[in-house]
């Protein structure tokens, strides 16, 4: 699986948007981007993933470069409940184990 | 919103001693799996179970531990004689379908996690 490089920490201001840069620069083809993020102390929450299309649900957009070697997630209107350790991982899509191997994560806090 | 369930949210138990984690996960999903955090780490993976038998496992599911579905809705993991070593947060997981499936989706959703304290 492509490795992923996100940065330690980042602060955002409540009410506007959170961009969670990710590079996976060795990302194959048949690979998928996965965001999830963990609240302290809860599991780990699903978010969103895509393959080289940007993608949106009601949680967040996921933007992927074109070359797909690295991606963003953005949260629209951040609020302090969005305070959590964000996740990128890249996962090919055909796996039997189907296993995610988290990293170090991007640790958000959104201030008042 | 259906959600996954775990039992107990805390645990205590002697070194040496059996433990059984309970999880319920969510009840159209089909692949099971477990994960563990150990204080300020990364989460890991441990096991992931489909069609009533092990898909995959890490290089920590040893022989010490062992998964089962015992039932229709119940989804355990058994340490057999803990270690100090295996406290830890321990965080059971299912998807509608796995990584290699497309008939359905394989986002994984995850439970509130059980806090072993091995002492």
């Amino acid at each position: 699986d492509a490795k992923t490089t996100q940065p330690t920490s980042m602060d955002c201001a409540e009410g506007r948007a959170a961009n969670l840069p990710c590079n996976h620069s060795t990302i194959s083809g048949n690979e998928y981007v996965y965001w999830y993020r963990q609240i302290h102390s809860q599991g780990p929450q699903y978010i969103i993933h895509g393959l080289k299309n940007n993608e949106t649900n009601e949680m967040a957009s996921l933007i992927i470069t074109e070359d797909r070697k690295s991606s963003t997630l953005i949260l629209p209107h951040a609020t302090l409940r969005d305070t959590a350790v964000y996740y990128c991982i890249v996962r090919v899509f055909y796996n039997q184990g189907g296993k995610l191997i988290f990293g170090q994560g991007t640790e958000l806090s959104v201030k008042p | 919103e259906p959600e996954v369930t775990q039992t107990p949210s805390h645990q205590v138990t002697q070194m040496g001693q059996e433990v059984i984690l309970r999880c319920v996960p969510i009840s159209n999903h089909l692949y099971f799996y477990w994960y563990r955090q150990i204080l300020g780490q990364k989460v890991e993976f441990l096991v992931s179970f489909y069609n009533n038998e092990i898909s995959e496992k890490s290089e920590i599911f040893d022989d010490q531990f062992s998964v089962e579905r015992p039932d229709g809705s119940n989804f355990t993991l058994k340490i057999r004689s803990t270690k100090l070593e295996d406290s830890a947060m321990y965080f059971c997981a299912s998807s509608e379908a796995g990584l290699g499936d497309a008939s359905g989706r394989n986002e994984q959703f995850f439970g509130p996690g059980t806090r072993l304290t091995v002492l």
